[in-house]
């Protein structure tokens, strides 16, 4: 089952502007963390924020956690061309004998020049 | 640098064959994964090894198993394709239980099963 639901589904901006994204998941978790996915690849790890943290910056982006909401944001400030990609968040559990991780099904994010 | 490869970019078989998926990483790390990635649903786990010769079942293993022989290598097989295991295959690995759990990716294989 999806731990993690992005919203929204596609988000279409223009260079220079800020990018949001959601995401909410329904168990306890350890961490939340946020991938990106250019077009054919494999996925990229960008930042992890811990349950006990409820803002982390790297760069340009900023993630929120709101854990009494089961909620997190990805913020990426002043977009590019470049940062054109699907946009995943993941949440981190025990289950069986290892930390899993349960990805959402994505943002696709479209930043036009 | 982390590195995650993966024997295929691309593959298409016929239904019935069987498929070999291979998954290596350079990182001496003990988890690896394979998960299947499909529009709309996301990456999901088909099954994922905390160590060599140990494996268990991920969201969807039904059609697949897989092989740790090495602590570096992880492939998954396809014992009969169908079409319906048309999709993209990531693997991923990460470093051990109690570490920061961050998963690294190989580029994936788009697998088309006709």
């Amino acid at each position: 089952s999806q731990q993690g639901e992005e919203d929204p589904q596609a988000l279409s901006i223009q260079e220079g502007e800020n990018a949001t994204m959601n995401c909410s998941y329904k168990t306890s978790i350890n961490n939340l963390q946020w991938y990106r996915q250019n077009s054919g690849r494999g996925l990229v790890h960008l930042i992890l924020i811990r349950s006990n943290e409820r803002e982390k910056h790297s760069g340009r982006l900023r993630v929120t956690l709101d854990t009494s909401k089961k909620s997190s944001s990805l913020l990426i400030t002043t977009s590019r061309a470049a940062d054109t990609a699907s946009y995943f968040c993941a949440t981190a559990a025990i289950r069986g004998s290892a930390r899993q991780l349960t990805f959402g099904s994505g943002t696709q994010l479209t930043v036009l020049p | 640098d982390v590195k995650v490869t993966q024997s295929s970019r691309y593959l298409v078989k016929r239904t019935g064959e069987k498929v070999f998926l291979e998954c290596v990483q350079d990182m001496d790390h003990e988890n690896m994964f394979w998960y299947r990635q499909d529009p709309g649903l996301g990456l999901r786990l088909i099954y994922f090894s905390y160590d060599v010769k140990m494996k268990e079942k991920g969201d969807i293993p039904e059609g697949y198993s897989v092989s740790r022989e090495k602590k570096e290598r992880f492939s998954l097989i396809l014992e009969s394709a169908s079409t319906n295991q048309t999709s993209m295959y990531l693997c991923a690995s990460s470093q051990h239980w109690d570490s920061q759990e961050t998963q690294y990716f190989g580029p994936g294989t788009r697998l088309l099963v006709l």
